[in-house]
């Protein structure tokens, strides 16, 4: 099957900044996308999610943006804490019914500096 | 948060032993899930199960049996383990749309 990937493996940014991690998908017919967040030692821990009928949605700090005619995703993270480094994880569901579990990326790493 | 719970959390075994890995969640989700997590590979499925007595496989089954006889509980045996399937098993579960899915804490699997 298609897989999800994203641009980057490592993303470091300033704390207080803000961050955008990107993930590009390839099967148009996935149509609901979730972000998790992976902290060392930890399981993945969901942070926000989106359907194909939206284009944006926003949580606690954390906007994702959904662009379907490129099939992108991007996860933007607004004045970063050292909390929040860890890996962010995109991953995409096929056809709503959810039997399959969803297929993930790899991952980018972000890390907060000082 | 304690909805997924896993045991062991962390295991050293011997190659061609069985060893079983236990995941139990609270919230009485319909689905649940086994993934492996290795560098390179990112997440993986294993088995799931859509409800009680109901599994099927995953991308990665080869080496595992898994069973759900109660909601709750949904067991991964590894009948004769080899060190390739050294890694982090990560049990999950999702409600009745399946989608959004919670993970375990993670159990940490050494095969020597």
């Amino acid at each position: 099957g298609e897989s999800v990937g994203l641009h980057l493996p490592t993303l470091s940014v300033q704390e207080g900044d803000n961050s955008i991690i990107n993930c590009a998908y390839s099967n148009s017919a996935s149509d609901y996308f979730i972000w998790y967040k992976q902290e060392s030692g930890k399981g993945p821990q969901f942070i926000i999610d989106i359907r194909s009928n939206m284009d944006k949605r926003q949580g606690q700090r954390v906007t994702v943006l959904l662009n379907k005619t490129v099939k992108h995703l991007s996860l933007q993270i607004a004045a970063t804490q050292p909390g929040d480094s860890a890996v962010y994880f995109c991953a995409e569901n096929i056809g709503g019914g959810g039997a399959d579990g969803l297929t993930f990326g790899k991952g980018t790493h972000l890390i907060i500096q000082p | 948060d304690a909805g997924i719970t896993q045991s062991p959390r962390y295991k050293i075994t011997e190659t061609g032993r069985q060893v079983t890995l236990m995941c139990h969640q609270t919230w009485s989700h319909s689905y649940m899930f086994w993934y492996r997590q290795d560098l390179g590979h990112g997440l993986r499925l294993i088995y799931y199960s859509a409800a009680a007595d109901i599994t099927d496989k995953g991308e990665v089954p080869d080496g595992y049996v898994v069973s759900r006889s109660k909601t709750e509980n949904f067991p991964l045996t590894l009948e004769s383990a080899t060190r390739s399937q050294t890694s982090v098993y990560f049990c999950a579960s999702a409600g009745q749309d399946g989608n959004t899915i919670y993970f375990g804490e993670g159990s940490w699997l050494t095969v020597v």
